[in-house]
C-alpha cells in the first residue's frame, strides 16, 4: 500500500531552469512533511521540511508548497543547477514517528548544462 | 564528525550464505533503523530499534533480524540470503522524536 505517491520518477531539466517533483498523500493525519536529497553512492540527506499549518516553505532556491486540502506537496528547485542532479525523495509521517514513516519513490533529477 | 558508519560497503554472497551488516552511530542518537532502497521502490523499513534494548519490525522484515548492541551499534543479519535480498542497505539514526534522520552512506548486496 503506497500511502505516498511520488511523481516524475526521472527528470530532465536545462541549467536556470526550476525542477518540480509533486508527491500525494493518503493519511490525513500525517503532519510532517520532509524531502531527502541523495547523491549518488551517498545515503539521503534532509533537505528541507514542512507541516501542514503553512503553505510554503522557502529555503533557498528550494521551496515546498503545500496544499492539505488536495493532500498534496511539491518541491521546487529554482534556478536548477548541475550540483543539484540526485534523487529526491518526499516522505509523510506522525512528528517523531521515524518508525512509520512512508518514503516516496525517488526522483532522479539530471540538470543538463 | 563520523555520524553514521557502516560497514562493508559492498558485498556479493550466492544464495544461502549468511552475513552482518554493521551500523555505528556516535551522535548518541536513541533511535536506529535499518532501510532498504530498489529501484521504483523508494527507501523501506527492514526493523528499527527506539532505544538501546528494543527492537521492531518495519514494513519488510522477513528474512531478516537485528541486534541492539549497545546505544551505538545496531546489525543487520541475513540468516540464508535470498537473491530478492539484492539491493542497498541504508542505517539511519535520530534522536528520540526528532524530526531529522541521519543516514549512512549504504551498503551495496549482490545476493547470486
Amino acid at each position: 500500500q503506497q500511502q505516498v505517491k511520488q511523481s516524475p520518477q526521472s527528470l530532465i531539466v536545462q541549467k536556470g531552469g526550476i525542477s518540480i517533483i509533486n508527491c500525494a498523500y493518503e493519511n490525513t493525519a500525517f503532519d510532517y512533511f520532509p524531502w531527502y536529497q541523495q547523491f549518488p553512492g551517498k545515503g539521503p540527506a534532509l533537505l528541507i521540511a514542512i507541516r501542514p499549518d503553512v503553505s510554503e516553505k522557502k529555503e533557498g532556491r528550494f521551496t515546498i508548497s503545500f496544499n492539505k486540502s488536495a493532500k498534496q506537496f511539491s518541491l521546487h528547485i529554482m534556478d536548477s543547477q548541475p550540483g543539484d542532479s540526485a534523487t529526491y525523495f518526499c516522505a509523510a509521517l506522525l512528528s517523531g514517528g521515524y518508525q512509520k514513516v512512508t518514503f516516496g519513490i525517488g526522483t532522479k533529477l539530471q540538470v543538463i548544462p | 564528525n563520523a555520524g553514521v558508519t557502516q560497514t562493508p560497503k559492498f558485498q556479493v554472497l550466492k544464495t544461502g550464505q549468511s552475513m552482518t551488516l554493521q551500523c555505528a552511530q556516535d551522535m548518541n542518537h536513541n533511535s536506529m533503523y535499518w532501510y532498504r532502497q530498489d529501484p521504483g521502490m523508494g527507501l523501506r523499513l527492514i526493523y528499527y530499534s527506539a532505544s538501546e534494548g528494543t527492537t521492531d519490525k518495519g514494513e519488510v522484515p522477513n528474512g531478516y533480524n537485528v541486534s541492539r548492541l549497545n546505544k551505538r551499534e545496531f546489525s543487520l543479519r541475513l540468516e540464508s540470503a535470498a537473491p530478492s535480498q539484492t539491493s542497498v542497505y541504508f542505517c539511519a539514526s535520530n534522536r528520540a522524536g526528532g524530526e531529522k534522520l541521519f543516514f549512512g552512506s549504504g551498503t551495496q548486496l549482490s545476493v547470486l
